[in-house]
């Protein structure tokens, strides 16, 4: 079946530093999305990528979509405390019936202020 | 106002019981979904529920049942309670892409 895995599962940064977590699909997607879950909170959306190759910014955060459409990317520039958090990204399964999504295992965040 | 809200927050309960998770939409969207997220938060979608049509993620044991008295609201069932559904359960809801998640249920069974 498909599988959609995140690398790395953890990371410390020191504030300031940058960060950036990698999504990679077993199978070719129509579109990626990407949610960050805060501790003890839960998921919220992000953003979708639909097309190949594409690149969008949300602020500090610059999200990728591959050229294969089988891999995304997320990066934080200068992480704050506030971006603290579990990054997840998730694609179509079931060949997107009734708009299930795959979720990789995420990231998790941690930032040293 | 709550855009998707779930009832308990939390529920202990033990073995062999049954027990139900309310979770209703203000958004006025057209699907929503139940996830289980385990210890490790790994989020796995379990089914997706759209005007009557139900798909079912075909690793969900048929312990787990939906249910939905209207478009604002899909219920999990959940019979026979196992250790193993221990976990946090989100309810969603989209109308496109984004899926708006509820605030979740810690269920514990013991």
């Amino acid at each position: 079946g498909q599988q959609v895995m995140q690398i790395p599962q953890y990371q410390h940064v020191q504030e300031g530093e940058d960060f950036t977590t990698y999504c990679n699909s077993s199978t070719t997607l129509s579109n990626i999305q990407w949610y960050k879950q805060r501790p003890g909170g839960h998921p919220v959306f992000l953003i979708q990528l639909v097309k190949s190759g594409e690149v969008k910014k949300q602020k500090r955060l610059t999200f990728q979509f591959g050229e294969a459409k089988k891999n995304s990317s997320l990066h934080i520039t200068a992480t704050q405390t506030t971006d603290v958090g579990t990054y997840f990204c998730a694609g179509p399964s079931q060949g997107g019936a009734g708009n299930m999504l795959t979720f990789g295992g995420g990231t998790r965040l941690m930032v040293k202020p | 106002d709550t855009a998707v809200s779930q009832t308990p927050k939390y529920l202990v309960t033990q073995m062999g019981n049954d027990k139900s998770i309310k979770c209703e939409q203000n958004l006025g969207h057209d699907t929503m979904y139940w996830y289980k997220q385990d210890s490790k938060k790994f989020l796995k979608i379990m089914f997706s529920y759209n005007n009557k049509e139900l798909i079912i993620n075909e690793t969900v044991p048929n312990r787990f049942s939906p249910k939905s008295p209207d478009k604002a609201h899909l219920n999990l069932h959940i019979n026979s309670l196992e250790l193993g559904d221990s976990a946090v359960y989100f309810c969603a809801s989209s109308q496109k892409a984004a899926q708006y998640f509820g605030p979740g249920t810690r269920l514990t069974v013991t």
